[in-house]
């Protein structure tokens, strides 16, 4: 039982450049999302989804794009990186009860991206 | 002004002592989560409450809806513990979009 599997650990990307962050759990969650923590920031919500076909934006959406075409896998997609978007990035899934996050959050290792 | 305020936002104790971290929040809410972060920087989910009080061995979390307002406590602390600890809270009619408090960094001296 692997939990959340975020990947890559590590980044480095140039500005403009895409790439992908991907995540993926293997509990059947209904509920996955994207975070960011910067220092002094705390995390703030990006985007997230409810189940397979239902994405929604969180706090801090621009610049991402996410899709979710199963319920394991709930990629991140930067678009075109700007220094901005150097973070650190989590992934979390969770059941849905009543329609909240009602029960304890997964998290991935998390992902260190820098833009330069 | 953050709708989570946490406090302290930095804590020193000597091991043993008892801790208390604090968690006010300004929105009206259905749930409340306290996360531990070590400082490798996994994110682990400690409690989710919306009343009252729950213990998981030496940790205690208490919730008063009223005074919006939540304690997470740390009793006969140890080195290990030294983490940062975060409440997020999440709105009324099942949002699914939690909001984070900044955190509290706590340093357990041996």
């Amino acid at each position: 039982n692997a939990g959340v599997t975020q990947t890559p650990k590590f980044q480095v990307l140039k500005t403009g450049q895409s790439m992908t962050l991907q995540c993926a759990q293997d509990m059947n969650h209904e509920y996955m999302s994207w975070y960011r923590q910067d220092p002094g920031m705390g995390l703030r919500l990006i985007h997230y989804s409810v189940g397979a076909g239902i994405t929604d934006q969180g706090e801090v959406p621009n610049g991402y794009n996410v899709s979710r075409s199963t319920t394991e896998d709930f990629p991140l997609r930067l678009l075109s990186a700007a220094p901005s978007q150097t973070s650190v990035y989590f992934c979390a899934s969770s059941y849905l009860v009543r329609g909240g996050v009602s029960t304890p959050l997964h998290f991935g290792n998390g992902t260190r991206l820098t833009v330069t | 002004k953050n709708e989570v305020e946490q406090s302290p936002q930095n804590l020193t104790a000597q091991e043993g002592e008892f801790i208390t971290i604090n968690c006010s929040y300004s929105v009206g809410i259905s749930a409340l989560h306290w996360l531990q972060q070590h400082p490798g920087g996994g994110i682990v989910s400690l409690f989710m409450l919306s009343s009252g009080k729950k213990k998981h061995g030496r940790l205690i979390a208490t919730i008063n809806i009223q005074e919006k307002h939540s304690s997470l406590h740390i009793t006969a602390s140890h080195p290990r513990d030294s983490a940062v600890y975060i409440c997020a809270v999440l709105g009324r009619g099942g949002s699914e979009k939690l909001v984070f408090g900044k955190g509290t960094k706590l340093t357990v001296n041996p």
